[in-house]
């Protein structure tokens, strides 16, 4: 079976502070898709990045940066330097090959303040 | 830029109505989803639809609901008969080709009284 934990609900930092955020998947499948998005309080669902399972660059878009290990199951999210307007629920994502539905993590609630 | 449509942006029922959430994906994409989210909780996978049948559906989507791309740019999702717990934001998604990025909509609020 599938699965994604992001083991932090909630997370408060001040502006300027780096943040990272965990996420850890399950799945037995070698061909598979990584995805954070990230939901505002507006309540839509932005896209932010998406690997697959075969490419363990690291990846950096400005303040945003991604850190996958397979060997850890893990693909974490930084943002440095953080932002008011970075406050959101973020979520990681999960697909595999044989599949296209996403698989969600619970997400992270994200508070940074001024 | 294209982008995924959702109308109503809110919709309040009440118990036991029929509502239709409508969706318009981008023009070129062959893949179509819904997924859901319950206030507070993570997105749910409901069902995807690929030339013009259902591929996968979740438990969630039981009899009460149905899909439907009826004219070649719509994609609706039906609920027959409304539940308290059917209360959620429904997201839209399309996608291109397989293993692309799925392509979100804004979501609707269902509110079931």
């Amino acid at each position: 079976a599938q699965k994604v934990t992001q083991a932090q609900t909630e997370i408060s930092v001040v502006e300027k502070e780096d943040v990272t955020l965990d996420c850890v998947y399950e799945t037995r499948d070698t061909t598979y898709y990584l995805f954070w998005y990230k939901q505002p309080p507006s309540g839509e669902l932005v896209f932010l990045i998406r690997r697959n399972s075969f490419d363990e660059q690291n990846e950096i878009s400005g303040r945003y940066s991604w850190n996958f290990q397979k060997s850890t199951s893990s693909f974490n999210f930084t943002i440095t330097a953080s932002q008011v307007v970075d406050s959101a629920v973020y979520f990681c994502a999960l697909i595999v090959n044989r599949d296209d539905k996403i698989i969600f993590g619970k997400g992270t609630r994200l508070h940074i303040l001024p | 830029e294209p982008e995924v449509t959702q109308t109503p942006s809110h919709q309040v029922t009440q118990m036991g109505q029929e509502v239709i959430l409508r969706c318009v994906p981008i023009s070129n994409h062959l893949y179509f989803y819904w997924y859901r989210q319950i206030l507070g909780q993570k997105v749910e996978f409901l069902v995807s639809f690929y030339n013009n049948e259902i591929s996968e559906k979740s438990e969630i989507f039981d009899d009460q609901f149905s899909v439907e791309r009826p004219d070649g740019s719509n994609f609706t999702l039906k609920i027959r008969s409304t539940k308290l717990e059917d209360s959620a934001m429904y997201f839209c998604a399309s996608m291109p080709a397989v293993y692309h990025e799925q392509f979100f909509g804004p979501g609707t609020r269902l509110t079931v009284l």
